[in-house]
């Protein structure tokens, strides 16, 4: 069946404009998440998203960083006046919240965004 | 605070078996994740912990001990595709959610 889809699979911006990421996650899955993995470091959380509601915002790094889910499916991941930090690999990941006694998560392949 | 420590690099031959070795400090523990990520991939899920012992499947294999926080993955009989990145990450923070990823493993197999 399909899997998480991301979009755009690349950005490229200016300083001080903003991007919207969109993610498509696995039909059925309720839990979604966002995060970003930065050149050589490790995965960081942004945001986690239960149907709608979003429980933990705690990963969001500013608040220039916001993200909505509707329709407990499609998320976008909004970031307002890009810094050149932002630079990184946005990655989306879906899962249903419990499979097999496990919680994983199916990735996205990911939008690569590079603010110059 | 939460802190998750593996290897940044690793080589291995072909054929051989290689050990990554993860040790986590959270304030919670709700089970160990590793993924495995190509180069300008998504990560894939490999395996998942939750109880004391060793998980088999297939040529790898994953050990988790919760009292000393620490975890291996062993992957048996390796393969040119086996080069990868291999993420540990925990569920912690008393929270059923969020995955607190290592830096990552870069494993580079040789012929």
């Amino acid at each position: 069946g399909a899997g998480v889809s991301q979009s755009p699979s690349n950005k490229v911006t200016e300083k001080g404009k903003d991007v919207e990421l969109r993610c498509d996650p696995i039909s059925g899955h309720t839990a979604l998440y966002w995060y970003r993995q930065s050149l050589g470091q490790g995965l960081e959380f942004l945001i986690y998203f239960q149907g709608n509601s979003a429980p933990d915002k705690s990963g969001l790094p500013s608040d220039r960083f916001s993200a909505e889910r509707t329709g407990g499916s499609v998320s976008t991941l909004t970031i307002q006046r890009t810094q050149q930090e932002d630079s990184a690999v946005y990655l989306c990941a879906s899962s249903l919240e419990e499979v097999r006694g496990s919680y994983e998560q199916y990735f996205g392949p990911g939008t690569r965004l590079t603010v110059t | 605070g939460q802190n998750i420590d593996q290897p940044t690099e690793m080589t291995a031959t072909e054929g051989a078996i290689v050990q990554i070795n993860c040790t986590y400090q959270t304030s919670g523990f709700n089970g160990l994740f590793w993924y495995q990520q190509h180069a300008g991939e998504a990560p894939t899920f490999l395996s998942y912990n939750v109880l004391d012992g060793l998980e088999e499947k297939g040529r790898f294999s994953s050990f988790l001990s919760r009292s000393k926080g620490y975890s291996y993955l062993l992957l048996k009989e390796l393969q040119m595709k086996d080069s990868a990145s291999y993420l540990c990450a925990v569920i912690g923070g008393g929270g059923y959610n969020k995955l607190i990823f290592g830096a990552g493993t870069r494993l580079a197999v040789h012929p």
